[in-house]
C-alpha cells in the first residue's frame, strides 16, 4: 500500500525555471512532511520539512506549500540550478507511536543549462 | 563529524551467497533504520531499531533477511541465502529519537 504518492516520476527544467514536485498523502495521521535530496551514489539528506500547522515554508530557493484538506504538499524550486539537478523524495511520518517515514517514490529532477 | 558509516560500498555475489552488510550509525544516535532502494518500489523501510531493539521488522522481504543490533554503535543486515531479485541500493540510517533522518552512502548489491 503505496500511502505517499509522488509526480512527475521525472522532470526536465530549463535553469533559472521553477521545478514543482507533487505528493499526496492519505494517512490523516501522519503529522510531518520532509523533503529529501538525493545526489548520485550518495544517500538522502533532508532538504526542507514542514509541519501542518502552517500552509507554506520557504529556505532559499526552496518552498514547501501545504494543503491540509487536500492532503497534498508540494516542493517548488525557484530559479533551478544545474547542482539542483537530483532525486527528491517526499516522505511523511505519523505521530502515532513509534513512527517512521514513508518515502514517495521519488522525483528525478534535470536541470538543463 | 563523521556521518553514518557502510561497508562495503559495493557488493557483486553469486546466487545462494551469504551478504553481510555493516552500518556504524552516528555516535549519540539512538535509532537506526535499514532501507533498501529500487527503481520500481523506490525507498523501502526494512526494519527499525530504537536503543538496539528491533521495533518494527514488517519490512523485512522474507526469512532470508535478518538485521541485529548487538551494540549502539554497530548494525548488520543479513541474507541468505542471497538471489537476484534482492540486487538493489541498501541504505542505513540513523536519528536522534524521531528527528531527521541522516543517511550513510549505501551499499549496492548486485546478486548475479
Amino acid at each position: 500500500q503505496q500511502q505517499v504518492k509522488q509526480s512527475p516520476q521525472s522532470l526536465i527544467v530549463q535553469k533559472g525555471g521553477i521545478s514543482i514536485i507533487n505528493c499526496a498523502y492519505e494517512n490523516t495521521a501522519f503529522d510531518y512532511f520532509p523533503w529529501y535530496q538525493q545526489f548520485p551514489g550518495k544517500g538522502p539528506a533532508l532538504l526542507i520539512a514542514i509541519r501542518p500547522d502552517v500552509s507554506e515554508k520557504k529556505e532559499g530557493r526552496f518552498t514547501i506549500s501545504f494543503n491540509k484538506s487536500a492532503k497534498q504538499f508540494s516542493l517548488h524550486i525557484m530559479d533551478s540550478q544545474p547542482g539542483d539537478s537530483a532525486t527528491y523524495f517526499c516522505a511523511a511520518r505519523s505521530r502515532s507511536g513509534y513512527s517512521t517515514l514513508t518515502f514517495g517514490k521519488g522525483t528525478m529532477l534535470l536541470v538543463s543549462p | 563529524d563523521a556521518g553514518v558509516i557502510q561497508s562495503p560500498r559495493h557488493e557483486v555475489t553469486e546466487m545462494g551467497q551469504e551478504v553481510t552488510l555493516r552500518c556504524k550509525p552516528i555516535s549519540g544516535h539512538n535509532s537506526l533504520f535499514w532501507y533498501r532502494q529500487t527503481m520500481m518500489r523506490g525507498l523501502e523501510l526494512l526494519i527499525y531499531f530504537n536503543n538496539n531493539v528491533p521495533i518494527d521488522d514488517s519490512g523485512m522481504p522474507e526469512d532470508r533477511f535478518s538485521a541485529k543490533m548487538p551494540n549502539a554503535s554497530f548494525s548488520t543486515l543479513k541474507i541468505q541465502p542471497s538471489e537476484p531479485r534482492d540486487s538493489a541500493v541498501y541504505f542505513c540510517a540513523s536519528s536522534l529519537s524521531v528527528g531527521e533522518l541522516f543517511f550513510g552512502e549505501g551499499s549496492r548489491l548486485t546478486v548475479l
